[in-house]
């Protein structure tokens, strides 16, 4: 079973800012097998980035992915009161499928 | 615009078994995997499962000896079994479209989750 960790587990920034989340694989992933997701208190997660580095239909170029083999990231630039969430990393590079166990961008 | 909607009980009580229905509208379940994707109070994601219009399915290993999946097409649903619950199944289930399909290789629909409680 791959292993996804992310982190850090916490990031405190201010609207305006970029957020950097990193996602590290316990072995190397396919980079088409990669994606992001973004979850809101209280709400289902909603697709960002798959393929590692392709945004989901209709999302703002703000947000970008990036990474190869064992270390992905997430990339959220000039932050938007509604970005601030919790975001999970996920694998298919074989079963099971797996999630890394999330970063929450909260507000500082 | 395709919507997925999970529907079941909300209380199970411990050693009985946990039945979910996903009602999806807007697509026609002979494309796509189904997948089901639970969320413990306060923790991450893991993926329970797949289903196909076949009825073919892959299970998590850590899960597969207590779960089941079915599809019905007539009704464009599937659903999921999850036999001899404890309070560790306790949480939201979600079910959730495998977009490959089309290119995209990731849960690219979700349903809104159904919140299922083990207790006696």
């Amino acid at each position: 079973e791959i292993v996804l960790t992310q982190s850090p587990g916490t990031l405190s920034l201010s609207p305006g800012e970029t957020a950097t989340l990193s996602c590290r694989a316990s072995q190397s992933v396919s980079s088409s097998n990669l994606a992001w997701y973004q979850q809101k208190f209280g709400q289902a997660p909603r697709l960002l980035i798959y393929g590692a580095s392709s945004r989901a239909t209709g999302l703002p170029d703000r947000f970008s992915g990036s990474g190869f083999g064992t270390d992905f990231t997430l990339t959220i630039t000039r932050l938007e009161p509604e970005d601030f969430a919790v975001y999970f990393c996920q694998h298919y590079d074989g079963s099971p499928l797996t999630f890394g166990g999330g970063t929450k961008v909260e507000i500082k | 615009q395709v919507q997925l909607q999970e529907s079941g009980p909300g209380l199970v009580k411990p050693s009985e078994t946990l039945s979910l229905t996903c009602t999806v509208s807007g697509a026609s379940i002979t494309t796509y995997y189904w997948n089901w994707i639970r969320q413990a109070p306060g923790k991450g994601l893991e993926w329970i499962g797949f289903i196909y219009h076949s009825g073919s399915a892959l299970y998590s290993p850590s899960l597969k000896s207590r779960v089941s999946m079915s599809v019905d097409t007539s009704k464009n649903q599937f659903s999921l079994k999850v036999s001899y619950v404890t309070a560790a199944d306790t949480a939201v289930y979600y079910c959730a479209r495998w977009g490959e399909v089309h290119g995209v290789k990731a849960f690219d629909i979700w349903g809104q989750g159904t919140m299922v409680t083990v207790s006696s």
